[in-house]
């Protein structure tokens, strides 16, 4: 398995700012995703971050309001920009350290006032 | 990858076997069945995967039946922290990273 942590773990935004979450693993992945989480909703995949190439957005998501980085093999962030209350949810990053297994972080629970 | 079909909810009683089903009539040849669970404002968790044979691990059985078509998750004592969204998710291949989360069976164990 993976240990995997969020930072930050919660935060209460306002509307027009943007949030940068972070994730961290404590092994070497190449593959990372980053998902929404709705209220009351299940999981929905954002984009798929591997280390060395631009992210790949789902359809529906876009770079310029969910910009991703992969700085190495351990960590990523998503920013979640211009901040509206729709989009409170919870963030969640999973990684893929075996070719069958995915495993989640704790999440980050976003609440945009 | 093929659609699945759960419960919305059930009860069980702590310290009974906890039996989850999932129909997957549309699965393919090549397509693995997961279960992963959430309990309540966590992070989901993988729990056992299998294609044909019946597996167990530490956390649980699966129970896949000859024709593929569904399967059953097996927790043989339920704990009250074994309560929490149970989701079955059917995956082309190992190695395919598109996990699409449905809603889920919300299991509840009675104390």
């Amino acid at each position: 398995s993976a240990v995997i942590s969020q930072k930050p773990s919660r935060d209460i935004c306002q509307r027009g700012t943007s949030l940068t979450i972070q994730c961290q693993v404590d092994s070497q992945v190449t593959m990372m995703f980053w998902y929404r989480q709705q209220p009351g909703q299940s999981l929905t995949l954002i984009a798929t971050a591997n280390q060395g190439s631009e992210a790949t957005y789902e359809s529906g998501f876009v770079i310029d309001k969910f910009p991703i980085s992969r700085p190495n093999l351990t960590f990523s962030t998503l920013t979640v920009s211009n901040m509206s209350p729709e989009d409170s949810s919870i963030y969640l990053c999973s990684v893929e350290p075996r070719s069958d297994t995915q495993y989640f972080g704790p999440g980050t629970r976003l609440t945009v006032l | 990858d093929a659609k699945t079909t759960q419960p919305t909810s059930m009860d069980c009683a702590e310290g009974r076997a906890a039996n989850l089903p999932c129909n997957h009539s549309t699965i393919s040849g090549n397509e693995y069945v997961y279960w992963y669970r959430q309990i309540h404002s966590q992070g989901p968790q993988y729990i056992i995967h299998g294609l044909k044979n019946n597996e167990t691990n530490e956390m649980a059985s699966l129970i896949i039946t000859e024709d593929r078509k569904s399967s059953t998750l097996i927790l043989p004592h339920a704990t009250l922290r074994d309560t929490a969204v149970y989701y079955c998710i059917v995956l082309s291949g190992a190695g395919s990273y598109q996990l699409t989360f449905g809603k889920g069976t919300k299991l509840s164990v009675i104390p």
